[in-house]
């Protein structure tokens, strides 16, 4: 089975912290996912990747940033906190584009 | 702007087939249609997928319609665990793997 290993499963910061969330798959998939999910609003897209060093801009990169310097580790920065980015965050991969992707069990951040 | 459309909710009977519709009227050509699950407080699992033949595997069958614009995850025995949102996905291209709002399913003894 694939396993996506995400590092928090809650995390509390504060507003204007630098926060990392870590990502890491076992399966050597090719691509991997972020997506923040918020009631109403279903699962909204980030960031993704389709390969070590690859990055793209998803629906809503604006105050993150992402790096993949790793084939089996993606790792999400907020790079100074706020309110608004208090949500569950779900990391995912796929092998490649037309196979399915399979999700981590998320992070739930607060910030407060 | 979901491309899905799914029943806000529905209940099963422990025991008895539980039959989920989707309808997607505007699909396109390439894209496949996928169906996940989330249990509360988990992330979201993969049940199954398929472009225009039905599928099944060891968790569920998809039904497609001849004309693609709809179809049905059938859950063959629902049981108590199978209570969760089940979600009908879209995706054939890149980063466009839209969750809608899903349907809450709710199995009972």
């Amino acid at each position: 089975d694939v396993k996506v290993t995400q590092s928090s499963r809650y995390l509390v910061k504060r507003t204007g912290e630098k926060v990392f969330l870590e990502c890491v798959q076992d399966m050597d998939h090719e691509n991997m996912f972020w997506y923040r999910q918020d009631p109403g609003l279903g699962l909204r897209l980030i960031y993704f990747s389709y390969d070590v060093k690859m990055k793209e801009k998803g629906d809503i990169p604006e105050g993150y940033s992402v790096s993949r310097e790793k084939k089996e580790r993606f790792s999400l920065i907020l790079e100074s906190a706020s309110t608004n980015q208090t949500s569950m965050y779900l990391c995912a991969s796929s092998i490649n584009s037309n196979q399915p992707q399979h999700f981590g069990d998320g992070t739930r951040l607060s910030i407060l | 702007d979901a491309k899905t459309t799914q029943p806000t909710s529905m209940d099963c009977a422990e025991g008895r087939a539980a039959n989920l519709p989707c309808n997607h009227s505007t699909i396109s050509g390439n894209e496949y249609v996928y169906w996940y699950r989330q249990i509360h407080s988990q992330g979201p699992q993969y049940i199954i997928h398929g472009l225009k033949n039905n599928e099944t595997n060891e968790m569920a069958s998809l039904i497609i319609t001849e004309d693609r614009k709809s179809s049905t995850l059938i859950l063959p025995h629902a049981t108590l665990r199978d209570t969760a949102v089940y979600y009908c996905i879209l995706w054939g291209s890149w980063g466009k793997f839209q969750f809608g709002a899903g349907t809450q399913v709710v199995v009972t003894p």
